[in-house]
């Protein structure tokens, strides 16, 4: 069955930076865009980035606009979120999940990693 | 941007009552619109697509209406399994989530 995997999250300083990765199987990875989605603690859903099927067009949210980047790699069914100088307000389980297209619903998600901010 | 505004924040409820969630888009959104369940800890199940379309999979007691500006969505009979947070996404222009509603135990 479909499964999204993330990792690479974790205690990091403010101002420092972090990569998480978001491992795909079971499904045609290079058919589809894909999204990261984050949520504070106790907080809810905010979408931040999207990445189209071929790696082209890449949108973000205002909040993480010329700080976080999104990529993916289709040989490796792997989708990436590089985030940069990061905040306290950037504490969240990150979530990747994926949509046929661009007007689509979020069908599939991972179980998300959890990126905690502190000093 | 387009906002949404979900209401109530929260809502006390017994197994086996109707409930019913509304959310509001700041402009028109067309059908545009999911509603997602999230239990603690757990990443968000998408329920209802394009404002009406039952997900495969999903109890038949889950069922979305509306378009345009304002959206519900209603549990005929509610279940204890059904306790947890409801969330309405707009993908019309880009994604915004709505703030979301707690069902809890009454």
């Amino acid at each position: 069955q479909v499964q999204l995997v993330e990792s690479g999250g974790g205690v990091v300083q403010p101002g420092r930076s972090l990569t998480l990765s978001c491992a795909a199987s079971a499904f045609t990875f290079s058919t589809y865009s894909m999204h990261w989605v984050r949520q504070a603690p106790g907080k809810g859903l905010e979408w931040v980035a999207v990445i189209s099927y071929d790696g082209i067009n890449k949108y973000y949210a205002d909040s993480v606009k010329g700080r976080f980047t999104i990529s993916r790699d289709n040989s490796k069914n792997t989708l990436y979120l590089q985030m940069n100088s990061l905040t306290a307000e950037d504490t969240a389980v990150y979530y990747c999940a994926r949509t046929n297209g661009y007007k689509n619903r979020f069908d599939y998600w991972g179980q998300g990693t959890l990126v905690t901010v502190s000093s | 941007d387009i906002q949404m505004t979900q209401s109530p924040s929260t809502l006390s409820a017994s197994v086996g009552d109707r409930v019913t969630i509304t959310c509001r888009a700041s402009q028109s959104i067309s059908s545009w619109l999911a509603w997602y369940q999230q239990k603690p800890g757990k990443a968000p199940k998408l329920l209802i697509y394009k404002a009406s379309s039952l997900e495969s999979g999903v109890p038949s007691r889950f069922s979305g209406s509306g378009s345009g500006t304002e959206f519900t969505l209603t549990i005929s009979s509610l279940q204890p399994d059904d306790f947890a947070n409801y969330y309405c996404q707009q993908y019309n222009s880009f994604w915004t989530f709505g703030q979301g509603t707690k069902v809890e135990i009454k």
